[in-house]
This record gives C-alpha cells, sequence and structure tokens, in this order.
C-alpha cells in the first residue's frame, strides 16, 4: 500500500524559531495535507494543497506540494507555545481534500517558552 | 456548528470481549469515515460510507470488525472479538460529500487487556 515518510519524528525548539517539517512518499498523490492534533482531540485540518508546484499560506504557517507530487514540506514561522502538538502530512489519491487520505507518522513538537 | 460527537471517550475491555463504538456526523454531512489510529502513528482508514452505502472498506478486518450507518446518518463500529492489537484512538470523520474537507471528532481510546 502507499505510505508516506514523514520527518523529523520529533523536534525542541525555543519559543520564537522558525520550524520545518516534511513528507515524502514512492507513491504520487493528487493532494497534500497538513493536519494537527492535540492530545485528546482528533487531528484538524491546517493547510489543503492541490496542484503540484503550489504555495499555501495559512497565518504563520506555509507548504508546498512538490513538483513531483511525491512530498511536502510544512513551515512554521515565529513559532509559540499554542503550536506544540503532532503534526501529521496526509497524501489524497483524489482531486480533492475529501479523497482518501494515507497519513505519515507525525511530528510531534515542543516548543519552550 | 456542532462538530463530529463521538461515544464513549474511554474504553477498557477484556481480550475476546466485544466492545462498540458511535459516531454522530456533522449535520448534513454525507460522508462518513472510521479511522483506527495506534500509539506513535498515524490514523489508518477503516471504511468509508456515502450516505448508508459503503464506499471503501479494504483495510477493514472484517473477520472481526463491522461498521453501519443504516439511516445514513450515525454510525456504529464493532469489535468481535477484539485482540490486544485493536487497543488504539478510533476516530471517526464527516464530510459534506465524498469531495470535501473532513472533520474529525475527539475519538474513542480502547484499551484491550
Amino acid at each position: 500500500g502507499q505510505q508516506l515518510n514523514q520527518s523529523p519524528q520529533s523536534m525542541f525548539i525555543q519559543e520564537g524559531e522558525d520550524v520545518s517539517m516534511n513528507c515524502t512518499s514512492s507513491s504520487i498523490f493528487n493532494t497534500w495535507l497538513w493536519y494537527k492534533q492535540d492530545p485528546g482531540e482528533g487531528p484538524v485540518l491546517l493547510i489543503a494543497l492541490y496542484k503540484a508546484g503550489e504555495l499555501t499560506s495559512n497565518g504563520r504557517l506555509t507548504a508546498q506540494f512538490g513538483i513531483t507530487r511525491k512530498d511536502s514540506f510544512l513551515n512554521i514561522s515565529a513559532s509559540i507555545p499554542s503550536d506544540v502538538g503532532i503534526y501529521f502530512c496526509a497524501g489524497g489519491s483524489g482531486e480533492t481534500s475529501g479523497s482518501r487520505l494515507t497519513f505519515g507518522e507525525g511530528t510531534q513538537l515542543t516548543v519552550n517558552p | 456548528e456542532a462538530g463530529v460527537a463521538q461515544s464513549p471517550r474511554y474504553k477498557i475491555i477484556e481480550k475476546r470481549q466485544s466492545v462498540a463504538f458511535w459516531c454522530n456526523p456533522i449535520s448534513g454531512h454525507a460522508t462518513l469515515y472510521w479511522y483506527q489510529q495506534i500509539l506513535g502513528q498515524g490514523p489508518k482508514l477503516l471504511i468509508q460510507f456515502q450516505n448508508n452505502g459503503v464506499v471503501d472498506d479494504s483495510q477493514l478486518p472484517k473477520d472481526r470488525f463491522s461498521a453501519e450507518r443504516l439511516k445514513g446518518v450515525d454510525s456504529t463500529l464493532k469489535i468481535q472479538p477484539a485482540k490486544l492489537e485493536d487497543s488504539a484512538v478510533y476516530l471517526c470523520a464527516s464530510s459534506l460529500s465524498y469531495t470535501g474537507t473532513q472533520f474529525f471528532g475527539p475519538g474513542t481510546r480502547l484499551t484491550v487487556l
């Protein structure tokens, strides 16, 4: 089946620092999504990408859909304590954010005040 | 707008027992998903419904797992009999249609002893 390799597994940073995480796959995906999951909650959609090469921002978050359609990255600028959580990438087999999703293993982010 | 509701939030059972989880999607959402999230991993799709019909159950272990959405609204996921490796968080998500953004519920944390 399709698999996503997400890195790094965990990050420990100081408040105010920028963060970058990425996902790669041997398979092509038609959509890339980034979710954040807080303890005891379900994942919440942060950014959705629909076209190869697309660069999209949402506040301090920026994500890009790789040209090869096999990778994506997420950047968080000027991190704050509430950015703490687990970030998941997800590749969609269809052409919309509602299509069948394959999730990465997650990046655990810790922000020290 | 109310989010996806799930119950119970926590369940502890012994192996070989049966268990059922309930999900009430966001009002008007035609598509409903059940995911299994093992600790330290990303969610894995078990089954997808479009109204009361199954769209994708290719990753559902059908020898022990079953799910239904009889009236096309709320849904039940059952495990019978449970195994130790079924310990996980079971997430329900819904979307307006199969092309729409998936919104996740808080999940049910199952522990099998």
